[in-house]
């Protein structure tokens, strides 16, 4: 089956602009993650869905960073007024519940680069 | 706050050759500790580890977990060039979020592993 799918797969942008990033996740996976992983970093967890709601906002960095997730399936991060220190890729996961012992299947993800 | 380090950061070596990659953390709430290898973007899951001292096995990949020294090792024996990546520890915790618990990764920065002919 369809793996965790996003778009667009490469976006360069100019510092000030917004820019909104979507994940497909896997269908009748229920949660859903969104990562930052900056060159040669690891993965920072940003937000966590349960179903269309976020009980886990916790990572993301700034108020320019929001997320929404509808039909419990498809999430789009938006990040507004964007600053170079923004440039990263941004990787979305799922799983198909909530809980712990919940292998995350990842995303190819998104490279923002911000000029 | 919840901390994993991975060593080495980096590491060279040749097809044939045996490597030992390291993860120790400190967390609250352990529930288990998953590898992933990442070679273009995507992370791909390796292994899941929830109890210490039994060896996950597959090919030639094998991982084994000290929840006593809190620690991991990720063994690649036999190195094809194909095992050429980065290699990503996480540990997973519980969080309370939203009234449910849900598990919450904390990753390395990584070992990038190259394999040359």
């Amino acid at each position: 089956g369809a793996g965790v799918s996003q778009s667009p797969s490469n976006k360069v942008t100019e510092k000030g602009k917004d820019v909104e990033l979507r994940c497909d996740p896997i269908s009748g996976h229920t949660a859903l993650y969104w990562y930052r992983q900056r060159l040669g970093q690891g993965l920072e967890f940003l937000i966590y869905f349960q179903g269309n709601s976020a009980p886990d906002k916790s990572g993301l960095p700034s108020d320019r960073f929001s997320a929404e997730r509808t039909g419990e399936s498809v999430s789009t991060l938006t990040i507004q007024r964007t600053q170079q220190e923004d440039s990263a890729v941004y990787l979305c996961a799922s799983s198909p519940q909530a809980g712990v012992y919940n292998e995350q299947f990842f995303g190819p993800g998104t490279r923002l680069t911000v000029l | 706050e919840d901390k994993v380090v991975q060593s080495p950061l980096s590491l060279v070596v040749h097809e044939g050759d045996t490597v030992t990659l390291n993860c120790s953390y400190e967390v609250t709430n352990f529930r288990s500790l998953l590898w992933y290898k990442q070679e273009k973007k995507a992370p791909t899951f390796l292994f899941m580890l929830t109890s210490s001292g039994i060896e996950k096995k597959s090919g030639r990949l094998s991982s084994i977990l000290d929840k006593k020294e809190l620690f991991s090792i990720l063994n690649i024996t036999a190195t094809q060039t194909g095992d050429s990546a980065v290699y990503l520890c996480a540990v997973e915790n519980a969080e309370r979020a939203g009234g449910t618990s849900y598990g919450k990764l904390t990753f390395g920065q990584g070992t990038i592993l190259t394999v040359h002919p």
